[in-house]
């Protein structure tokens, strides 16, 4: 069964890059997506953006111009970059798996990472 | 944006009593649509895509239905391990949004 782990620094200074890695256990990168999703503290969550094996990226477009999703397949890890990080970018990270439905070009997640606690404070 | 709406905000619920929850979405998003669980401190955990699939290992109590801009989530008869936060997100359009969640609570 895969597995996702996560890992990356949790305590960031305002203007800082947000930089995580997640691994993938057990499981193929190739016919996914791979995704990144945040929880600020007691809210909601908002989907960042994904990539695929083909390097294709889909960002949310209220975070795009400061965000990048980059894969190293040969690791079988994707990461996120997130720049210029201000106290509303506090929040639980967490990176997923999204399985593709049943026409193979939609996807959905399926698989969660179990997240990454992310607080920038000065 | 795909606004996702879920109503309501709060369901109080006695354990073995039926729960409906709601899921609203601002234009059609055919039946790319999935519910989540999330337990107190928990990671969120898939319930139901492409709208009235369940995921492997979820109990037959859970069922989803609907399709376009209408979705319903049925609990048939609550158990405690599903008082929690469950909410509901379109991955027909990008970006991915998800419904703000219903906290299903013990009445």
């Amino acid at each position: 069964q895969v597995q996702l782990q996560q890992w990356g620094a949790g305590l960031l200074k305002p203007s800082e890059t947000l930089s995580l890695t997640c691994g993938i256990y057990a499981g193929p990168f190739s016919g996914y997506y791979w995704s990144w999703i945040r929880q600020p503290p007691g809210k909601g969550l908002e989907w960042i953006g994904e990539i695929n094996q083909g390097g294709i990226t889909n960002y949310n477009p209220s975070l795009k111009s400061r965000v990048t999703i980059s894969a190293d397949t040969s690791k079988n890890q994707f990461s996120l970059r997130l720049t210029s990080v201000t106290a509303a970018d506090t929040a639980v990270y967490y990176c997923a798996r999204e399985h593709p439905g049943p026409n193979f070009y939609y996807f959905y997640i399926d698989v969660w990472g179990r997240g990454t606690t992310v607080t920038v404070s000065s | 944006e795909i606004v996702m709406t879920q109503s309501p905000a709060t369901l109080s619920v006695s354990p073995g009593e039926r729960a409906t929850l709601s899921c609203r979405a601002s234009q059609s998003v055919s039946s790319n649509l999935a519910w989540y669980q999330q337990r107190p401190g928990q990671t969120p955990r898939l319930l139901i895509s492409s709208a009235s699939t369940r995921a492997t290992g979820i109990p037959a109590r859970f069922s989803g239905s609907g399709s376009g801009t209408e979705f319903t989530l049925t609990i048939s008869s609550l158990q405690s391990e599903d008082f929690a936060i469950y909410y509901c997100q379109q991955y027909n359009n990008w970006p991915k949004t998800f419904g703000q969640g219903t906290k299903v609570e013990i009445k």
